[in-house]
Order: structure tokens, then sequence, then C-alpha cells
């Protein structure tokens, strides 16, 4: 199954600034991927979702990167904001036969410092 | 309101006792999840159900069992087999691949 690293457990950030989030994954490039906010105690809240053949998606301040040379995506939120800071999960479908199987990485926990 | 819905919140299990995590929805998704996260690691998916009355294991299925009888319902049962139950359960059901979870049960051992 797919192995997926994200860049580094936690980040942290100045206000205004933007909070750069990457994640890599091992095996075969999925047919999408997706980015999930967690809050602490909570169910990760869907953000993203980020196809194969497209290179970039945004939504609002969130713009989503998709790299399959390098099995890659990062994650930009731009003039980041106290309200942001939350652990931030990739998702990919490991099943290769859209089943709809997610495999998560571990996270990368976003304080961003007023 | 739609969305999952996910009963208790917290939940204390015996040793040997079996306990039940609830999980409805009400978005008309046909498939439905359970992942289990423990601190500092990634979701590892239990059981998954893409339709009424079929599931399949996910990765760590044993100790667990699930059933899906209705639609809107996809309860989990943490057996006594499973010698470390204790973690943040999560139920999500899913349309086009985009999921939707519900606010978690936190399990833990008596």
């Amino acid at each position: 199954s797919q192995k997926i690293e994200q860049n580094s457990e936690a980040l942290n950030i100045q206000e205004g600034k933007t909070a750069t989030l990457t994640c890599n994954y091992t095996n075969y490039s999925p047919a999408y991927l997706q980015w999930y906010r967690q809050d602490p105690g909570r169910g990760p809240v869907f953000l993203l979702l980020i196809r194969e053949n497209e290179k970039e998606k945004r939504k609002e301040r969130l713009k989503v990167t998709f790299d399959t040379t390098l099995k890659q995506s990062l994650f930009h939120i731009t003039a980041s904001q106290p309200a942001d800071s939350a652990t931030y999960l990739c998702a990919l479908d490991d099943s290769g036969a859209g089943s709809y199987q997610l495999t998560f990485g571990k996270g990368t926990k976003l304080s961003v410092i007023p | 309101d739609g969305g999952i819905t996910q009963s208790p919140k917290y939940l204390f299990r015996k040793e040997g006792q079996n306990v039940t995590l609830s999980c409805e929805q009400n978005l008309n998704h046909d498939a439905m999840y359970w992942y289990r996260q423990d601190p500092g690691q990634g979701l590892r998916l239990i059981y998954y159900s893409q339709i009424v009355n079929d599931f399949q294991k996910g990765d760590i299925a044993e100790g667990y069992s699930v059933s899906r009888e209705k639609k809107e319902s996809f309860p989990l049962t943490v057996t006594s087999a499973q010698k470390n139950p204790t973690a943040f359960y999560l139920c999500a059901s899913g349309n086009r691949g985009k999921l939707f979870f519900g606010s978690g049960t936190q399990l833990s051992v008596l």
C-alpha cells in the first residue's frame, strides 16, 4: 500500500505569512489527492481535492499543487491567521480501483503565531 | 442538520467486554467507513462498506466487527479480542471520494 509522508510533525509561522505543507507518496500516482483539516478532539474536515491531471487548485486563501513526477503535493495557506492553527492531513485513494479507500498521512500541526 | 452523528463521545471498556460505537448519517451516501486514530499517528482504516449488507476489511480489522443493515447506520463493535482498543474512533461517509467525518468517539480501557 501507499506510504505517505508529511514533511514535518509541526510547523510554526508568523501571522500574515504563507504556510507551506508538504505531502510525499511513494508508489503509484493516485487518481486524486485530498487535504483535510483536523482540530483537537474533532473529526477531519474536507478542504480540497486535486486530480492527477490538475496542476493546481485554489479555494479562497488555500492553494494545492500536485506534481506526479515528484510524487508530491504542496498545500499553501496565504495570509495565515491564528484561526488556521490546526492539524492538516493529506490523503489519497490507495485502492487503485476507485473504491475510495483513503490512506492518510500522519498530519502536520500548524501553529500560527499572532 | 445533515451530517454524521457518532455516539457516545466517550466510552470506557472493561476487560473482556464488547462495546459498540454508533454511527448514523443522513447524507444519503452509499459508502461508510471506520477509522482508528492513535496519538501522533495517521488514520487507519478498520472497515468500510460501499452498499447495504456488504462490507470489507480495512488494514486493521482484527478484533473489530461491523454491520450495515441500513444505509444510514454503520455500527462498529470493538470485541474483547482487540487487545489495545484505546484510541479515537472516527466514522465517515463518502461521496465520490470526499469523506465527511463524525466528531469521533474516544474509547478507553478501565
